[in-house]
C-alpha cells in the first residue's frame, strides 16, 4: 500500500517570501502520479500542480514548482512570491494510474499561513 | 456554475439516526469518488464509481454504510445508525476518466453526530 507523509504540520511566511513544503512518499510502482491540492479555508479542494513519474524534469505552475527526487520518493513544493491568497492547507497525493479506481491516498497536510 | 456540488454542506444529527448526502459531480464525468476527512487529517478514499458501477470500496466504509450512483449521475452516500467517529468532512470528487488525472471536489458535507 502507498503512504504519504508530510512532516510539517504547520508552516508560515511573509508576504512575498518563498517557502518549501514536503512530501515523502512509499511505494513499489514505477508508473504514478503526485500532486499537490490546496485547501483554503471552507472551500473546495483544487489541484496546485501534479507531476508524472515518468518525466524527469520538474512540473511548474507559475509561482508553484516542485521538486521531484524519484529515489528518495520525495516531491516537495516551492511556492514563490507568497501572496495572502496561498494561505491554505496543502496535500501531498499519490495516484496509481490506469486499471483501477485511480483513487488519491493524501498526506496529513501543512497548514500554511502567509503574514502580510 | 459547473462545479462539483454537494447538499447539504452541513448536518447535525443525533447518535443513531440515519443521514444521507448527496453529491452531483462535473456533467460527463465518469468518475465519482466519495472521501472522508476528519480533524488533522487528509481526506480517506471511501469508494468509487465508474458511471453507475460501484467497482471499489475501501474497508474504512462499514456495513453501515452504503452509496449509490443509479443513473450514472449524481451520488448518495448513506450512513445508518450513526455513531460519533462518523464526525467528519465527506467530500466527493468527480474526474473525466482515465488518462485524465485531476479530480475536481465538491465543498464536502460536514457531519456532526451528538
Amino acid at each position: 500500500a502507498q503512504t504519504v507523509t508530510q512532516s510539517q504540520p504547520e508552516m508560515s511566511v511573509q508576504e512575498a517570501e518563498t517557502v518549501t513544503l514536503s512530501c515523502t512518499y512509499d511505494t513499489s510502482e514505477s508508473n504514478y502520479y503526485l500532486f499537490w491540492y490546496k485547501q483554503p479555508p471552507s472551500r473546495q479542494m483544487i489541484l496546485v500542480i501534479r507531476q508524472e513519474a515518468y518525466k524527469q524534469q520538474n512540473a511548474t505552475e507559475n509561482r508553484f514548482s516542485v521538486n521531484f527526487q524519484k529515489a528518495a520518493k520525495s516531491f516537495s513544493l516551492k511556492i514563490s512570491d507568497s501572496q495572502l491568497g496561498d494561505t491554505a492547507m496543502y496535500f501531498c497525493a499519490f495516484m496509481k494510474p490506469q486499471g483501477g479506481s485511480e483513487k488519491l491516498v493524501f498526506g496529513k497536510g501543512t497548514k500554511l499561513t502567509v503574514n502580510p | 456554475d459547473t462545479g462539483v456540488s454537494q447538499d447539504p454542506r452541513h448536518k447535525i444529527t443525533k447518535r443513531g439516526q440515519n443521514v444521507t448526502f448527496r453529491c452531483d459531480p462535473i456533467s460527463e464525468h465518469n468518475r465519482l469518488y466519495w472521501y472522508r476527512q476528519t480533524l488533522g487529517q487528509g481526506p480517506e478514499f471511501l469508494t468509487y464509481f465508474q458511471n453507475e458501477a460501484q467497482l471499489e470500496k475501501s474497508r474504512l466504509l462499514s456495513d453501515r454504510f452504503s452509496a449509490e450512483r443509479p443513473k450514472g449521475s449524481f451520488s448518495t452516500l448513506e450512513i445508518q445508525r450513526t455513531e460519533q467517529g462518523d464526525s467528519a468532512m465527506y467530500l466527493c470528487a468527480s474526474s473525466p476518466g482515465t488518462g485524465e488525472t485531476e479530480a475536481f471536489f465538491g465543498q464536502g458535507t460536514r457531519l456532526t453526530v451528538v
